[in-house]
């Protein structure tokens, strides 16, 4: 079975300038789940998708970071413009329904913002 | 919203001795508890769980009890070895809104020396 998908795994950029993430989440699983992980830090939920549907986005900074899940399936992440706060690792997670299920986790994508 | 605490943040055994990682959470509502395993450059990885109705649960080398009245939660790996060094999470999750919630602890860093 192949696991959670994530691109790029690394990527670099400028302050202010823009950037997105890509996730393919396990086949069959409706819930999917975009952490933020900071050095040090446990992850943190930025956003929970139910198939392409938004449950809980509350931890989101709304007004530089967007999310969409294209048809149920992938999803991408993008933040705009970028903060030097902003470097992390950038988890992709999926369930199978978002209850008290397993959650698969991605490599992540490590964000440097200069 | 659920908060949970994770100690130590370090921690150093030699191999074959055990390691305890304890944490408490906030929220009486959380009803399930799993373990993350992290190692460098991956993502975390589900390594034992344990539900608000049972108070211990073990795999091989690998156990987990639940005091629910003192909301703590403690993870226990005997006769360690080099291969379990890693970081640890613990989780707890709540229901929110209908969906179940997941709160991530600091992290423990856990290195068995050989």
């Amino acid at each position: 079975e192949a696991g959670v998908a994530q691109s790029p795994r690394y990527k670099i950029i400028e302050k202010r300038q823009s950037v997105a993430f890509w996730c393919n989440p396990i086949s069959g699983h409706a819930t999917l789940y975009w952490y933020q992980q900071i050095l040090g830090q446990g992850p943190k939920l930025l956003i929970q998708f139910q198939n392409n549907g938004v449950v809980d986005d509350s931890q989101l900074p709304k007004d530089r970071f967007s999310a969409e899940r294209l048809k149920g399936v992938d999803s991408t992440l993008k933040i705009q413009p970028a903060k030097l706060e902003d470097s992390a690792v950038y988890l992709c997670a999926s369930s199978i329904t978002g209850g008290r299920d397993t959650q698969y986790f991605g490599p992540g994508t490590r964000l440097t913002v200069l | 919203g659920e908060n949970v605490e994770q100690h130590p943040s370090t921690l150093s055994v030699q191999e074959g001795d055990s390691a305890v990682i304890k944490c408490t959470y906030s929220d009486s509502a959380s009803n399930y508890f799993p373990w993350y395993k992290q190692e460098l450059g991956k993502g975390p990885q589900l390594i034992i769980d344990i539900r608000s109705n049972v108070g211990e649960k073990k795999d091989q080398r690998i156990a987990v009890t639940l005091n629910k009245t003192a909301k703590h939660f403690s993870l226990h790996i005997t006769e360690t070895q080099p291969e379990d060094s890693a970081v640890y999470f613990c989780a707890a999750t709540s229901n929110s809104g209908g969906y179940q919630k997941v709160t991530f602890g600091t992290g423990t860093k856990l290195q068995v020396i050989p």
